[in-house]
């Protein structure tokens, strides 16, 4: 049973160009999370994304970021006109049930590393 | 606003040393809480989950214990593969769509 995959694990972009970072849940999840997290920094939530649905996406920044969770096909999280500010690693997680929900559990991916210079 | 803290920032042991990892958090009520451990480079792997106050897990050299405002991850005899950053997160009462990470701690153990 193949673990929740991203993809690239790392990326190079210049400042103004988009990034678009792709999370393959774990077989039989269909929640989804996305966080950031910058050196000597915890963990920062994102977004949470059910299929075809953004559940919550207080974490995320208003402008420049998006993220879709489709039908078929992985969860993308978007930047538009990076800035060096961007560069981070970002993780995807993917869990069975809900996060509220009592035994849940979030699985992470390896994470893609973005370089924006 | 509800808040992970975990300490300390780094710890350094020799190998067979035993030692516990603090996380606290405030009481907003818990939902769960969460026990990851991460290898540079890589993502987080889930270690344990506990819901109540005095619940206790453990694997392998590692137990964790929970209580109503902290949790302890214990390490008994550490080998140098123990080495890597652990992760608590914890899911509260009343944010029940978010997990709040604390910025961990680093564990290195000399051989």
């Amino acid at each position: 049973n193949a673990g929740v995959m991203q993809n690239p694990r790392h990326l190079v972009r210049r400042r103004g160009q988009e990034a678009r970072l792709r999370c393959s849940p774990m077989k039989g999840h269909s929640h989804v999370y996305w966080y950031r997290q910058l050196p000597e920094e915890g963990l920062k939530f994102m977004v949470y994304l059910q299929k075809e649905n953004i559940i919550d996406e207080s974490g995320m920044p208003k402008e420049r970021f998006s993220a879709e969770f489709p039908k078929e096909g992985p969860s993308i999280l978007r930047i538009q006109q990076v800035v060096r500010g961007d560069s981070a690693a970002y993780f995807c997680a993917s869990s069975e049930l809900a996060v509220f929900a009592a035994k849940n559990i979030q699985y992470f991916g390896a994470g893609t590393r973005l370089s924006v210079l | 606003e509800d808040q992970v803290t975990q300490s300390p920032e780094a710890l350094r042991l020799q190998e067979g040393e035993s030692s516990s990892l603090n996380c606290s958090y405030t009481v907003s009520g818990l939902r769960g809480l969460f026990w990851y451990r991460q290898d540079p480079g890589k993502g987080p792997e889930f270690l344990f989950t506990l819901y109540s106050a005095g619940e206790e897990k453990e694997k392998e050299r590692l137990k964790a214990t929970l209580t109503k405002k902290e949790s302890f991850l214990h390490i008994t005899a550490p080998k140098p593969e123990d080495s890597a950053t652990y992760l608590c997160a914890v899911l509260f009462l009343n944010r029940d769509d978010k997990i709040i990470f604390g910025k961990g701690t680093r564990l290195h153990i000399l051989p």
